[in-house]
């Protein structure tokens, strides 16, 4: 079946340490893939997006993702955790030749650890 | 000021009353979505419209209707609202062929 999947429902990390959170996604063709944050009674802000080209992603508030075709996978990465990056994480995709409606996980929550 | 707004905020009612959560968008865009956000569930679509006369259902509509008033305002409605509607409810919009969405603050409704 068609779907987008987080493994990781919370994750602690120490502020300063990196962070790797995994998506993994299953459709036939690749999908356009997103990464969004929640932070604590907010909206969803888009951090990065993939549509094609270099598969390594740069986004804001110093977030990367790559993309890795042979894993179906769009894993979303910081060098160092801030106390501020405190949030959910949801990745989420649009299926190529659908009906350009997002699909998302289910979301990590990242707690950080002075 | 906001893109994407979203009236009221929060709200808490009763079990069986209607009501109606508002979204306006500055934004231009043609396309608006409701979700509803539930623990541990993530984002569910529950309808969507790609222009004033387009509307749609998405994955749990039963119990929800919605309007689309003008290209920037897009309202849900729980016509006999339950408990189990207790939610965070958001609206997004989106460019045509854009793909990414902008979502506004959310309401966070309470059915008692």
């Amino acid at each position: 079946a068609q779907s987008v999947t987080q493994p990781d429902i919370h994750i602690t990390v120490s502020e300063g340490a990196s962070l790797e959170l995994r998506c993994n996604y299953s459709y036939g063709a690749t999908p356009y893939l997103f990464w969004y944050v929640q932070s604590p009674g907010q909206g969803l802000q888009l951090l990065l997006k993939y549509f094609s080209g270099d598969t390594l992603v740069q986004g804001i508030k110093g977030f990367e993702a790559e993309f890795k075709r042979s894993q179906s996978s769009f894993n979303l990465r910081k060098p160092s955790v801030h106390w501020s990056d405190a949030a959910e994480y949801f990745c989420a995709v649009v299926p190529q030749g659908g009906s350009e409606k997002l699909v998302f996980g289910k979301g990590t929550k990242l707690t950080v650890n002075p | 000021d906001a893109d994407v707004t979203q009236t009221p905020r929060n709200r808490i009612t009763k079990t069986g009353k209607r009501i109606m959560l508002e979204c306006s968008q500055t934004k231009g865009h043609d396309r608006m979505y409701w979700y509803r956000q539930d623990p541990g569930l993530g984002l569910r679509l529950i309808y969507y419209s790609f222009d004033v006369k387009d509307i749609n259902k998405g994955e749990i509509s039963d119990g929800y209707s919605v309007s689309r008033q003008a290209q920037a305002k897009f309202s849900l409605s729980l016509e006999s609202a339950i408990p189990n509607q207790t939610a965070l409810y958001f609206c997004a919009t989106s460019g045509e062929g854009r793909y990414e969405q902008f979502f506004g603050p959310g309401t966070r409704l309470t059915v008692l």
